[in-house]
């Protein structure tokens, strides 16, 4: 069974310009997580989607972030433009709808630079 | 306001000894507690999790006490191997209120010396 995966692995834009990142859930999970890490920080939530539906947005930094989940499958974080302070480690994470969803499963992530 | 603390950013441990790495928590609702573990370019892997209900969950090498009185949370790992070495985070999340985010601490580094 594949795991999360996240594209780009690696992201490094000028100041201004727009960045899209991307999460593929594990198949069947309804919950979609993105988190973010900034200067070897603590990881923090950004927003919590249930299929296409945004659940709980109350992390998200400014409205320069915008998520989707059109189909209730794979995600978009873009951001635009970017900022310095927006460089960092961003974490999509999944868990099931029922059973184990307390357990949430990480990607590897996308590192954004922002220059 | 860091609602979960990890007080100690590293821990060395001797490849054989028990490593004691421990988390605290201010926010009373919180319900369910989780352990990841993370490696340098991938991201955070499950290790093991406890109910507000439980004190203490094993699985292995690994046991997670919780002292709900103390907001206190402890993982245990024995004996230790020098692949446990990683970065570990303590998360918490406030089931009950159906909220499923999680609230993450700074990490702590271990390290395992041969």
């Amino acid at each position: 069974e594949a795991g999360v995966t996240q594209f780009p692995s690696h992201s490094v834009i000028e100041k201004g310009q727009t960045v899209t990142l991307r999460c593929d859930p594990i198949s069947g999970h309804d919950n979609l997580y993105w988190y973010r890490r900034v200067m070897g920080k603590e990881i923090k939530f950004l927003l919590h989607f249930v299929k296409e539906s945004k659940q709980d947005e109350s992390g998200m930094p400014n409205n320069r972030f915008l998520a989707e989940r059109t189909g209730g499958t794979y995600s978009t974080l873009k951001v635009q433009p970017a900022e310095l302070e927006d460089s960092g480690v961003y974490f999509c994470a999944s868990s099931p709808d029922t059973g184990a969803k307390n357990i949430q499963y990480f990607g590897a992530g996308t590192r954004l630079s922002v220059l | 306001d860091q609602q979960v603390k990890q007080n100690s950013p590293s821990l060395s441990v001797q490849e054989g000894r028990i490593s004691i790495l421990n988390c605290d928590y201010t926010n009373s609702m919180f319900d369910y507690f989780l352990w990841y573990k993370k490696y340098p370019a991938e991201g955070p892997t499950f290790l093991i999790s406890i109910s507000s209900i439980k004190d203490k969950n094993e699985d292995g090498r690994f046991t997670v006490f919780l002292n709900k009185s103390a907001k206190h949370l402890s993982l245990h790992i024995v004996p230790s191997q020098p692949g446990d070495s990683a970065v570990y985070f303590c998360a918490a999340s406030a089931q009950i209120q159906g909220a499923q985010k999680l609230v993450f601490g700074q990490g702590t580094r271990l390290t395992i010396n041969p």
